[in-house]
């Protein structure tokens, strides 16, 4: 099967911008959670969706948003990009649902906000 | 609130040393456990996961980590690590009453020396 794959894997934006990041799960998931990480913060939960519905979504601004479709594929959306929202978004999958599912990572898309 | 402690930031350790990492959890009912590894520049690899069973499991690469209740701690071991090994780890908690979300550490990166 093939894993989690993220695009792009590369962005470079200016302040004020928005960015629209994508991931596709791992074939016959339909778990998808969007995680920010940074140096200084570590690993920060963003959201989760299920089936086309956010089940769970993390401490961020409404600027963040996020969507999924029909085929488990999954959007995130920053807008008004701020310098401080320069970080790795990892997007990660999984088969399970409740305590026991097992997440499975992209390689991530490195956003830079100049 | 509940959290995850990965009391090193860093260690080192020389090519062909035993490595033990430490994790310790907030107290609470038996959570499930995971440990990840990232390479840098790269998304979260699974290491090993507990659910339940034999506290001492086997994952990828030669490591394998043990669950010990009284200590609420979850610590990921290897007998010989080798200069590929060098890479960020995160355990990660699932606790029964947080919605099923993972609750990160803050990451141990181990450095191996020639």
């Amino acid at each position: 099967k093939a894993g989690v794959t993220q695009t792009p894997r590369y962005l470079i934006k200016t302040r004020g911008q928005q960015v629209t990041l994508s991931c596709s799960p791992i074939s016959g998931h339909r778990s998808v959670s969007w995680y920010q990480q940074t140096p200084g913060q570590g690993l920060q939960f963003l959201f989760e969706y299920f089936s086309e519905t956010q089940r769970n979504k993390g401490n961020f601004p409404g600027r963040f948003s996020g969507r999924q479709f029909s085929n488990s594929r999954s959007e995130m959306n920053v807008s008004t990009l701020e310098l401080g929202d320069s970080a790795l978004y990892l997007c990660a999958s999984s088969g399970q649902t409740g305590g026991q599912k097992t997440q499975y990572f992209g390689p991530g898309t490195r956003l830079l906000v100049l | 609130a509940q959290s995850v402690t990965q009391p090193d930031i860093h260690i080192t350790v020389s090519e062909g040393a035993s490595l033990e990492l430490r994790c310790n959890y907030s107290y609470g009912a038996t959570p499930y456990l995971f440990w990840y590894v990232q390479s840098p520049g790269q998304g979260l690899q699974l290491l090993l996961k507990y659910f339940s069973g034999d506290t001492l499991v086997q994952g990828i690469k030669g490591f394998e980590a043990e669950f010990k209740r009284s200590q609420s701690s979850f610590n990921l071991r290897k007998p010989s690590v080798h200069w590929s090994d060098a890479a960020e780890y995160f355990c990660a908690v699932v606790f029964m009453d947080s919605n099923y979300q993972l609750i990160w550490g803050a990451g141990t990166k181990l450095i191996i020396k020639p």
